[in-house]
Formats: structure tokens, C-alpha cells, sequence
């Protein structure tokens, strides 16, 4: 069952243009919703990250915007860049000890950023 | 602080074989996770562990185990490999339950023919 769905798959941008790569989800009670960043051969890093209790979290060029009663969020990534080129994931969790925090994720949409 | 490493960093098995994936972190994290990444696909839960002695079941738990015997280190055991298993495998770590950020290791990328 898939949790978190991630769209597009592929995006590609101009440089300084407006990247927004969105996500839904289906479990109410995730709490938490992330945003990694991977380039090729590392592992995922987290790049921003928002509670439920705020429609939107801006942090740099990188925007969350948040629409709970429609289940659903993404990322806004302003004057990209071509170093901003990665694939990046959506993800949700449920806090606390007895879900051990689990993270589900979305399917991953790879930015290309053309200079 | 060297944060989540990972060995090996490659590695192809025959069907049948069995290793083990190794990970440590000196973060003092309670918690530990396995994930798996298939190419195209987000990442996947296979076990974590909340403690040292505390582990559990993820998405796609068969074919795997896993032991906490300590704070630092989460092995994951693969006895009778398979190419289903052929993928990256990232181990991650978080403080406690009241935080949230997911620390990521490098990957381990396992190739099974």
C-alpha cells in the first residue's frame, strides 16, 4: 500500500526557475513531513521539513507549502540551480516510541536544473 | 564525528550466499533503521530498532535480519540471497523519540546473481 505518492517523476527547470515537486498522502495521523535531497552515489539528506500544525515553512530558496484538509504538500525550490540538480524525496512519519518513527516515502522525482 | 557509516560500500553475492551489512554510528542515536532503494522507487522500510536489545519489522522484512546488541552498531544479516535483494541499502539513525531528522549512511549497493 502505498502511502505517500510523489509527483512528477522527472522535472526539468531552466536556471533561476521555479522547481515545485508535489506529494499526498493518505495516513491522518503523520505528523511529521520531510524533504531529502540525494545525489548520485551518497545517501538521502534532509533539506526541510514541516509539522501539520503550519501551512508553510521557508527556509532559503526552499519553500513547504502545506494543505492538510487536502492531504497533501511540496516542495518549492525558487532561482534553482544547477547544483539543485538530485533527486529528491517526500516523506511522512508518526512520532513517537511505539511507531518508532517511521519513515514512508514518496517515489522520488530527479531535478534537473539546465544552466 | 564520522555520523552513519556503512561497509562494505559494493558488493556481489551469488544466490544462496549469505553476509552481512554492516553499520555504526557514534551519535549516541537511539534509534536505527534499515532501508532499501530499488532504482526508481523511494526508499523502504526492511527493520529498525529503538534501543539497544528493541528491534522490529519494517515494509519488506523477509529475507532479512537484524540484531541491537549495542547503542553503535546495527548488522543486517542476509542468510540465503536472492536477485529480488539486488539493490542499495541505506542504514539511518535518530537521537530519540522527540526528534524527528533521519541521518543517513552512505549506502551499501548489493548486487545478487
Amino acid at each position: 500500500q502505498q502511502q505517500v505518492k510523489q509527483s512528477p517523476q522527472s522535472l526539468i527547470v531552466q536556471k533561476g526557475g521555479i522547481s515545485i515537486i508535489n506529494c499526498a498522502y493518505e495516513n491522518t495521523a503523520f505528523d511529521y513531513f520531510p524533504w531529502y535531497q540525494q545525489f548520485p552515489g551518497k545517501g538521502p539528506a534532509l533539506l526541510i521539513a514541516i509539522r501539520p500544525d503550519v501551512s508553510e515553512k521557508k527556509e532559503g530558496r526552499f519553500t513547504i507549502s502545506f494543505n492538510k484538509s487536502a492531504k497533501q504538500f511540496s516542495l518549492h525550490i525558487m532561482d534553482s540551480q544547477p547544483g539543485d540538480s538530485a533527486t529528491y524525496f517526500c516523506a511522512a512519519s508518526i512520532g513517537g516510541e511505539t511507531s518508532g518513527s517511521r519513515l514512508t516515502f514518496g517515489e522520488g522525482t530527479q531535478l534537473t536544473v539546465n544552466p | 564525528n564520522a555520523g552513519v557509516t556503512q561497509t562494505p560500500k559494493f558488493r556481489i553475492l551469488k544466490i544462496g550466499q549469505s553476509m552481512t551489512l554492516q553499520c555504526a554510528q557514534d551519535m549516541n542515536h537511539n534509534y536505527m533503521y534499515w532501508y532499501r532503494q530499488d532504482p526508481g522507487m523511494g526508499l523502504k522500510l526492511i527493520y529498525y530498532s529503538v534501543g539497544a536489545g528493541i528491534t522490529d519489522k519494517g515494509e519488506v522484512p523477509n529475507g532479512y535480519n537484524v540484531s541491537r546488541s549495542t547503542t553503535e552498531d546495527f548488522p543486517l544479516r542476509l542468510e540465503l540471497a536472492a536477485p529480488s535483494q539486488t539493490s542499495v541499502y541505506f542504514c539511518a539513525s535518530k537521537r530519540t523519540s522527540g526528534s524527528y531528522e533521519q541521518y543517513f549512511g552512505p549506502g551499501t549497493r548489493l548486487t545478487v546473481t
